[in-house]
């Protein structure tokens, strides 16, 4: 099955940084990859994907990219913010529609 | 606009006790749903999937089990607890075909 390596597992950042998260798979056949925040206590959050014959995507301060070659995909957080401090996970998915997740990068951001 | 419930919320339990929880889905049709495990700290383990009413699949071999008896419906269940259960349960859906994955709102169980 898919197995997914995410790093760093803690990220602590000054308010206003950028934080990176890197996530490898091992599946070629993987496709879609999501990215999920989860805020202490909640669900986590859907808060951006991506598709294998995409290479970048941006939805205001965050972003993803995709290598597929090298099997790997990175989140991109810039102008980080207090509220951006929470459990991100990475996940992984080929045609069965199952996540494959991350065991999760807890980002503190210091203000 | 789709919605996703879970209950209840929190439980205590003691070992040796069962379990049920539920799981239900508004304003969509013929969902997938799935059951997920997060144990404190820890990342995501997928427990169960269904594509259709009375279809599971079973990820992770343990003493519980799931069932969906109606299209929007989705319940786990243990006949025996043990302490290695507790954790936060996760019920997720996507549409029928689509990668998109949301979650409910999670039952927080510990076993005692």
């Amino acid at each position: 099955g898919e197995n997914v390596e995410q790093h760093p597992s803690t990220l602590s950042v000054q308010e206003g940084d950028s934080a990176v998260i890197k996530c490898t798979y091992s599946d070629s056949a993987s496709n879609y990859f999501p990215w999920y925040k989860q805020e202490l206590g909640k669900r986590p959050q859907l808060i951006i994907d991506i598709r294998s014959n995409v290479g970048e995507k941006k939805d205001q301060r965050i972003a993803v990219t995709l290598n597929k070659t090298a099997k790997h995909f990175s989140l991109h957080i810039t102008e980080t913010q207090p509220e951006d401090s929470a459990v991100y996970f990475c996940a992984a998915s080929g045609g069965d529609y199952k996540l494959s997740f991350g065991a999760g990068t807890t980002v503190t951001v210091r203000a | 606009s789709q919605t996703i419930h879970q209950w209840p919320a929190t439980l205590v339990q003691p070992v040796g006790s069962p379990l049920s929880l539920e799981c239900t889905v508004e304003g969509t049709s013929n969902p997938n749903l799935y059951w997920y495990r997060q144990a404190a700290g820890r990342g995501l383990q997928l427990l169960f999937y269904s594509v259709g009413i009375g279809q599971i699949s079973s990820e992770v071999p343990q003493n519980l089990s799931a069932s969906r008896p109606q299209d929007r419906q989705f319940i786990l269940s243990s006949k025996k607890l043990l302490l290695s259960d507790s954790g936060f349960y996760l019920c997720a859906w996507s549409v029928s075909g689509v990668n998109e994955q949301y979650f409910g709102p999670g039952t927080r169980l510990t076993v005692t």
